[in-house]
């Protein structure tokens, strides 16, 4: 059975906030939510990760809610840039990723 | 250049070809890992390797060999290509099995 779930694609204003949401109502307490993107043919590339707190990075904030079982990835100011397939990973750690199909992200201008 | 580079970056061969790809990184990075990527599908662990002289199967290991004699360089061979194998393979590494993976650029294998 798939650990997440995530719409297949999303659209998004240049600008605006993208705000990707990923369910994982089956996570376990050690398990870390992890948040990569893949740009057209290029490899993918990791944004964030949590456990339980929510973090923020230059590229992304990942808000997850309390109990855990959701999140959602928040690029503040989407650009043409930001145009790519989203993966929410959830895992014990960062040497076993699982990805699922992913969010199509387009951000329009 | 520091990173972590794949070649080659396209490759066309004939089913039933040995075919190894190679991944290299500069960072001496422990972890190191195979995927490949189909057309509509997510990215699936071919192998994995926590240091040198060690690897382990992922998803989808058959048809696949591994090896790691250096920490930086990790080939990946299919003695005996096959059309299924045609994917984009993608070279990861990590620092420690809790640290988040780089990814190379991919290399673009058909097997006709």
């Amino acid at each position: 059975d798939a650990k997440t779930t995530q719409p297949p694609s999303m659209d998004c204003a240049e600008g605006r906030a993208a705000n990707l949401p990923c369910n994982h109502s089956t996570i376990s307490g050690n398990e870390y939510v992890y948040w990569y993107r893949q740009i057209h043919s290029q490899g993918p590339q990791y944004i964030i990760h949590g456990l339980k707190n929510n973090e923020t990075n230059e590229m992304a904030s990942l808000i997850i809610t309390e109990d855990r079982k959701s999140s959602t990835l928040i690029l503040p100011h989407a650009t043409l840039r930001d145009t790519a397939v989203y993966y929410c990973i959830v895992e014990t750690s960062g040497s076993r990723l699982t990805f699922g199909e992913g969010t199509q992200l387009t951000v329009n201008p | 250049d520091a990173g972590i580079t794949q070649s080659p970056r396209y490759k066309i061969t004939e089913t039933g070809r040995q075919v190894t790809l190679m991944c290299h990184q500069t960072w001496s990075h422990s972890y190191m890992f195979w995927y490949r990527q189909d057309l509509g599908h997510g990215l699936r662990l071919i192998y994995y390797s926590a240091a040198a002289d060690i690897t382990d199967k992922g998803e989808v290991p058959d048809g696949y060999v591994v090896s790691r004699s250096k920490t930086e360089n990790f080939p990946l061979t299919l003695e005996s290509a096959t059309r299924s194998q045609t994917s984009v393979y993608f070279c990861a590494s990590s620092e420690s099995r809790w640290e988040t993976q780089y990814f190379g650029p991919g290399t673009r294998l058909l097997v006709l």
